[in-house]
């Protein structure tokens, strides 16, 4: 089945640490988005990328890397420089332009600092 | 700004009370209005996508419609198992990024 996988789901990240969530997607989308979520808060987009090699910063980069090196994988790594990184994150593909379901996400990432 | 505002943030029913969910949007060139539902804990699933003023969509208790300036969710006779956030978001024209609003927590007591 096609989908999309988010690993790990749930994830503890020390002071100082970076740590990588991974996303993977095997239904040949060619957009991934990268969204953390609070309480209250909704959704935010940390990084997008619509084509492999090429990445965009959302509303909420900072202390946020990505890579798009494959078409499948869009990993993120938080970083330390990131100070307050607990949260819930969700990892989205779509076709370019947009199928008429929008997003498909995958099942997210808790991530808590210890 | 685009900006899609729901409303209400929380919204607590008794099994088989019909109610509302509003989104409202201001964003230029409409291209599509969607509808997701997030289980706690899990990512967002797909129930709707609306395009065009006047337009309705249906499943099992739920019915989507659609105007220039909202969108509603309605919900008729909810069930125990419809407790979620609902969750829209409008996409523009010009751009493949959607735009959440902040979500509807719903619960329905048996």
């Amino acid at each position: 089945d096609g989908g999309i996988t988010q690993s790990p789901k749930y994830l503890f990240r020390k002071e100082g640490q970076n740590v990588t969530l991974s996303c993977e997607q095997n239904l040949n989308h060619d957009a991934m988005y990268w969204y953390r979520q609070d309480p209250g808060q909704g959704l935010r987009l940390i990084y997008y990328s619509q084509i492999v090699n090429d990445f965009q910063k959302g509303d909420i980069a900072e202390g946020y890397s990505v890579s798009r090196e494959k078409k499948e994988s869009f990993p993120l790594t938080v970083t330390s420089a990131q100070k307050n990184p607990t949260a819930f994150y969700l990892c989205a593909s779509s076709m370019v332009p947009q199928a008429n379901y929008g997003y498909t996400f995958g099942s997210g990432t808790r991530l808590t600092v210890v | 700004e685009d900006q899609v505002t729901q409303s209400p943030e929380a919204l607590r029913l008794q099994e088989g009370e019909s109610s509302s969910l509003n989104c409202s949007y201001t964003v230029s060139g409409l291209r599509g209005l969607f509808w997701y539902r997030q289980d706690p804990g899990k990512g967002p699933e797909f129930l709707f996508t609306l395009y065009s003023a006047g337009e309705e969509k249906e499943k099992e208790r739920l019915k989507a419609t659609l105007t220039k300036k909202e969108s509603f969710l309605h919900i008729t006779a909810p069930k125990p198992e419809d407790s979620a956030t609902y969750l829209c978001a409008v996409l523009k024209g010009g751009s493949e990024k959607l735009v959440f609003g902040k979500g509807t927590k719903l619960t329905v007591n048996p």
